[in-house]
């Protein structure tokens, strides 16, 4: 199992760029989860897709921020125009939705360390 | 809206020593979960707790569930060197299918 993938790995961009984020789930997995770390404000809900469909965008900071899921395997989240205050750590999550274990456990994917200067 | 509030937000530990990190939630939770994230890695799930009360093990670390479902602690017994990483608690609303985390405990361990 590939668990599940992001890229790129690493992003440096110039303020003004747009920038865009790639997640592929773990495959069967239903539901996706756009996350941004910073030392500040530590692990932040950007956005939930359940079934493709997005949920709760309220975590998106402004308008800047966009995010889709076109089908069950692939996932972006675009930033545009970038500025520097979104130089983040970016991490896709996926589960399954009513597993019935109780729970939901959510895998993470690599993350995406993107550097706005 | 629901908040899950984690402390201490950094420990400094001896190898060998115990750490304890706790996890307290502004509502009732229907489960948390635990997660632990490497430096420069991504959070890894450890253990999910949903009953009142609840206590589970693995080898060192014990995690237990607050009777009012409102509260978490993970404790690790006699500290590693491969202890190293924040721990995240992350808590689930009654209804919720979304996870509050907190703001994670970093631990060092100072061999």
């Amino acid at each position: 199992d590939a668990g599940v993938i992001q890229s790129p790995r690493h992003e440096v961009t110039e303020m003004g760029q747009e920038v865009t984020l790639r997640c592929k789930p773990i495959s069967g997995h239903n539901s996706l989860f756009w996350y941004r770390q910073t030392m500040m404000r530590g692990l932040e809900l950007l956005i939930y897709f359940n079934n493709n469909v997005p949920i709760d965008d309220s975590g998106m900071p402004e308008d800047r921020f966009s995010a889709k899921m076109p089908n069950a395997s692939f996932s972006t989240l675009k930033i545009q125009p970038s500025e520097p205050r979104d130089s983040a750590v970016y991490f896709c999550a996926s589960t399954l939705r009513g597993s019935g274990r109780g729970g939901e456990t959510q895998y993470f994917g690599p993350g995406t360390r993107l550097l706005v200067l | 809206g629901q908040q899950v509030m984690q402390i201490p937000q950094y420990q400094h530990v001896q190898e060998g020593e115990d750490f304890t990190t706790y996890c307290n939630s502004s509502t009732t939770l229907s489960n948390i979960q635990w997660y632990k994230q490497r430096p420069g890695g991504h959070p890894v799930f450890l253990i999910q707790l949903v009953k009142s009360g609840e206590v589970k093990k693995q080898k060192r670390l014990t995690f237990q569930f607050g009777e009012a479902k409102k509260n978490s602690s993970l404790h690790i017994t006699a500290t590693q060197t491969t202890d190293v990483g924040t721990y995240f608690c992350a808590g689930l609303g009654a209804g919720s299918y979304q996870l509050t985390f907190g703001k994670g405990t970093k631990l060092s361990v100072i061999p």
